[in-house]
């Protein structure tokens, strides 16, 4: 089955510490996205790729750093800069970048703070 | 600013009540609007979605939505709610001017059995 893949479920990360998370798909969609799900707050867009080797700021970047060397993989790095990394982390694809096509999400990772 | 609202974060129903759950937004332009649901331990999925024509649109599991362009609104409707509704629902809307789509806040729906 097609999907979206995210690893690992959870992660503990120490102060100080870069950690990235994986997303993967094989849907063969060209666009991905990552967003931060909070308590009452929604999905926020942290960065999104429409192309591979091509990405873009969402509304909260800072801390974060991303890549898109592959079509299927868009790994999310949260770096020590940023100073609240506790949340629930989504990924997901559309078939292109286009706002009228749906996104698919992935299952999350669960980042927290030891 | 480009904003979407959703005016109830917790929502109790028993089975079989109706429900509405409401969203507001603020955007310049053609929007297309969506509606996402997160059961419990699932991921993220699309319950329905509006881009053009017929301003009342039918999703899953009963459930279906009304634009309404002069109120920018886009409410979530269902006549009678089931205990397996109980979900976190999400209002989403995107401009054809850029290619982000922004969230709401969620509504938390919990249906008592």
């Amino acid at each position: 089955d097609g999907g979206i893949t995210q690893s690992p479920k959870y992660l503990f990360r120490k102060e100080g510490q870069n950690v990235t998370l994986s997303c993967e798909q094989n849907l063969n969609h060209d666009a991905m996205y990552w967003y931060r799900q909070d308590p009452g707050q929604g999905l926020r867009l942290i960065y999104y790729s429409q192309i591979v080797n091509d990405f873009q700021k969402g509304d909260i970047a800072e801390g974060y750093s991303v890549s898109r060397e592959k079509k299927e993989s868009f790994p999310l790095t949260v770096t020590s800069a940023q100073k609240n990394p506790t949340a629930f982390y989504l990924c997901a694809s559309s078939l292109q970048g286009i706002s009228n096509q749906p996104q698919h999400f992935g299952d999350g990772t669960r980042l927290s703070i030891l | 600013a480009q904003s979407v609202s959703q005016h109830n974060h917790h929502v109790i129903l028993s089975e079989a009540a109706s429900l509405e759950l409401g969203c507001n937004y603020s955007y310049g332009g053609t929007v297309n609007l969506f509606w996402y649901v997160q059961y419990p331990g699932q991921h993220l999925q699309l319950l329905l979605k509006y881009f053009s024509g017929d301003p009342l649109v039918k999703g899953i599991k009963g459930f279906e939505a009304e634009f309404i362009k002069s109120k920018f609104s886009f409410n979530l409707r269902k006549p009678s709610v089931q205990w397996s509704d109980t979900a976190e629902y999400f209002c989403a809307v995107s401009s054809q001017r850029d290619d982000k789509i922004i969230f709401g806040k969620g509504t938390r729906l919990h249906i008592l059995p």
